[in-house]
């Protein structure tokens, strides 16, 4: 079954722009993450967050974290054309040991 | 030079036959993970290992099956009773448990025709 769901499923953005991405989740969690897929690769950790944690930044990326909403969003500054990739958030549960992914979203920057 | 490795990269098989897909990692890790990845999908768990000699049943394991005999390696076989098998293999490890990042390989595409 899967937790996350991210928002949008797309996005096609401009160099320079800045992309955010939402995930939104159903229970309890430990921790949250976000991963990168480049097209036909494995996936590349981002981030990870934990459930008293409200804001972490890394670099661009800055990812947020609201528990009573059951909700993270990724944002990634003055995009390059190197960010295209799927981005997916995945989520530990209360009890631990195993992620639960989103179904991701496609992010295209443009040069 | 430390990581994951998953071979082969494409592999092709004909409908009826078992497959065994490889992951090896050299970064000392206790747990590993197999997912499947369909097309516009994110990844579903098919079996886990947190430790040497045991190992769980993820979310979609009917047909595939695993075995963890040393750290270093969780090879998956796909049985001919998976009904559809052509998809994009992940493996992956972290520390302990999954409150700590994921390393992933670069995956095996199955095809079954």
């Amino acid at each position: 079954s899967q937790q996350g769901e991210e928002d949008p499923q797309a996005l096609s953005i401009q160099e320079g722009e800045n992309a955010t991405m939402n995930c939104s989740y159903k229970t309890s969690i430990n921790n949250l993450q976000w991963y990168r897929q480049n097209s036909g690769r494995g996936l590349v950790h981002l981030i990870l967050i934990r459930s008293n944690e409200r804001e972490k930044h890394s670099g661009r990326l800055r990812v947020t974290l609201d528990t009573s909403k059951k909700s993270s969003s990724l944002l990634i500054t003055a995009s390059r054309a190197a960010d295209t990739a799927s981005y997916f958030c995945a989520t530990e549960g209360e009890y631990g040991n195993k992620l639960v992914f989103g179904a991701g979203t496609i992010l295209r920057v443009k040069s | 030079d430390g990581g994951i490795t998953q071979s082969p990269k494409y592999l092709f098989r004909k409908e009826g036959q078992n497959v065994t897909l490889s992951c090896e990692q050299n970064l000392n890790h206790d747990a590993m993970y197999w997912y499947r990845q369909d097309p516009g999908q994110g990844l579903r768990l098919i079996y886990y290992s947190q430790i040497v000699n045991d190992f769980q049943k993820g979310d979609i394991a009917e047909g595939y099956s695993v075995s963890r005999e040393k750290k270093e390696s969780f090879p998956l076989t796909v049985t001919s009773a998976q009904k559809n098998p052509t998809a994009f293999y992940l493996c992956a490890s972290s520390n302990e448990r999954s409150s700590y990042e994921q390393y992933f390989g670069p995956g095996t595409r199955l095809t079954v025709t």
